[in-house]
């Protein structure tokens, strides 16, 4: 069974500092990363995915990939409120002409920014 | 902005009738997805499609049905709506290959 697993949460953090949030996947083939942010009663919405190892920056968002340990991170720097949301870590562990895309999820972590 | 369309996004409806959920996407994608979230259960994957008329069941497919006539709709039925059915349904697509999905808006169901 490939998995990924997250910590449910919730992690609290306070206005304007770093959030951190972990992910760990089983399947050492897996080829790509995605995060995704979900607000509450709203459907996911894509907001990283990184697929070689190292560091991937867009904004305050830094994903951190390490295959080698099989974990996938996201750092989000300047924590707002807004930032407040569930945030699902999902992996694609197919690859070449089978590959359909399809992603196994974690069960994703809540992120509480208290101003 | 390329979209997953859900018809609905509040449905309520009786036990034991048949419920047709409908996922549209203007992206030319290949491979779409049903998923249903409950809390503390995360997404789970009743049915994919990698192609018209090509299904695969995910993990929980029991009591529902899905369709594919055509490329950019992706129907799930509940053939008999039960109570345990009641959820939020998000429906997601993805061109073939390492992009991620694109969610619907999803349908929160609830059967009475």
């Amino acid at each position: 069974q490939k998995e990924v697993e997250q910590n449910s949460g919730p992690l609290s953090v306070p206005e304007g500092a770093i959030a951190s949030l972990n992910c760990t996947y089983s399947d050492r083939g897996s080829q790509s990363f995605f995060w995704y942010r979900q607000y509450s009663g709203k459907s996911p919405e894509l907001i990283m995915s990184i697929y070689s190892n190292g560091d991937k920056e867009d904004g305050r968002f830094t994903a951190q990939l390490n295959k080698a340990s099989q974990y996938v991170s996201l750092l989000i720097r300047d924590s707002q409120p807004s930032d407040s949301a569930t945030y699902l870590c999902a992996v694609n562990t197919a690859w070449g002409s089978g590959n359909t895309g399809k992603l196994i999820f974690g069960q994703g972590t809540t992120l509480q920014v208290k101003p | 902005d390329v979209k997953v369309t859900q018809s609905s996004r509040y449905l309520v409806k009786r036990t034991g009738e048949k419920v047709f959920l409908e996922c549209v996407q203007d992206m030319d994608h290949e491979n779409m997805f049903w998923y249903r979230q409950d809390p503390g259960l995360g997404l789970r994957l009743i049915y994919f499609s990698y192609d018209v008329k090509m299904k695969e069941k995910g993990d929980i497919p029991e009591g529902y049905s899905v369709s594919r006539e055509k490329k950019e709709r992706f129907s799930l039925i509940l053939e008999s709506a039960s109570t345990n059915q009641t959820s939020m349904y998000l429906c997601a697509s993805t061109t073939t290959g390492n992009y991620g999905y694109t969610f619907g808006s999803g349908t929160r169901l609830t059967v009475v």
